[in-house]
């Protein structure tokens, strides 16, 4: 297997632009988790999907981050509109159920000037 | 409320001596306690895991955790230490109570000297 795959691995975008960062789990994987990894905040958890539903959203930090998963193979968070306080690593991963371990993408870098 | 909390933010250790990185957690029903590895540049790779059965819990490249229910720890150990250990290790837990959401600690960087 390819293990999460993320695109883009980097993103540099100017204040106010749309970002949109994309996440393919594991197959039959059956949970996908976003977080965001600073140096001031560490890794912060943002939202967690099982079964394509989202369980968990209340570490979204404000109404300008949003993310779906319309099937099992595919997952998106966007930013819109950006600010310089968003840059950060942000993360994807997958886990057969929700409670085991975790695997994770190689994250995007995204930096927002 | 489930906590995990990592109180060194860095471990220096000798190449060939024992390793320890500790782990504190804090959960209401019973936890499951994880440890992962992030090398630079890179996402987080998982090393062990334990849920329930022998305190011991033995993982990848040679690392192991002992869980302490008494003291709430989770401390993560190497008997010889590798200059390639050098990372920076999460702990993390889950509490069963509280579905998914896995708690990740601030992270130790761990440097291993030749």
């Amino acid at each position: 297997d390819a293990g999460v795959i993320q695109s883009p691995r980097h993103e540099v975008t100017e204040m106010g632009q749309e970002v949109t960062l994309r996440c393919k789990p594991i197959s039959g994987h059956n949970s996908l988790f976003w977080y965001r990894q600073t140096m001031m905040r560490g890794l912060e958890l943002l939202i967690y999907f099982n079964n394509n539903v989202p369980i968990d959203d209340s570490g979204m930090p404000e109404d300008r981050f949003s993310a779906k998963m319309p099937n099992a193979s595919f997952s998106t968070l966007k930013i819109q509109p950006s600010e310089p306080r968003d840059s950060a690593v942000y993360f994807c991963a997958s886990s057969r159920d929700g409670g085991d371990e975790q695997f994770f993408g190689p994250g995007t870098r995204l930096t927002v000037l | 409320a489930q906590s995990v909390a990592q109180p060194e933010d860095q471990v220096n250790v000798a190449e060939g001596n024992p390793l320890t990185v500790k782990c504190t957690y804090s959960v209401s029903g019973n936890p499951y306690l994880f440890w992962y590895v992030q090398y630079p540049n890179r996402g987080l790779q998982f090393l062990l895991k334990y849920i329930t059965g022998d305190n011991l819990v033995k993982g990848s490249y040679g690392f192991e955790a002992e869980f302490n229910k008494s003291q709430t720890s989770f401390h993560l150990k190497k008997p010889s230490a590798l200059v390639s250990d050098s990372a920076l290790y999460f702990c993390a837990v889950r509490d069963d109570y509280r579905g998914f959401k896995t708690i990740f600690g601030a992270g130790t960087r761990l440097f291993v000297k030749a």
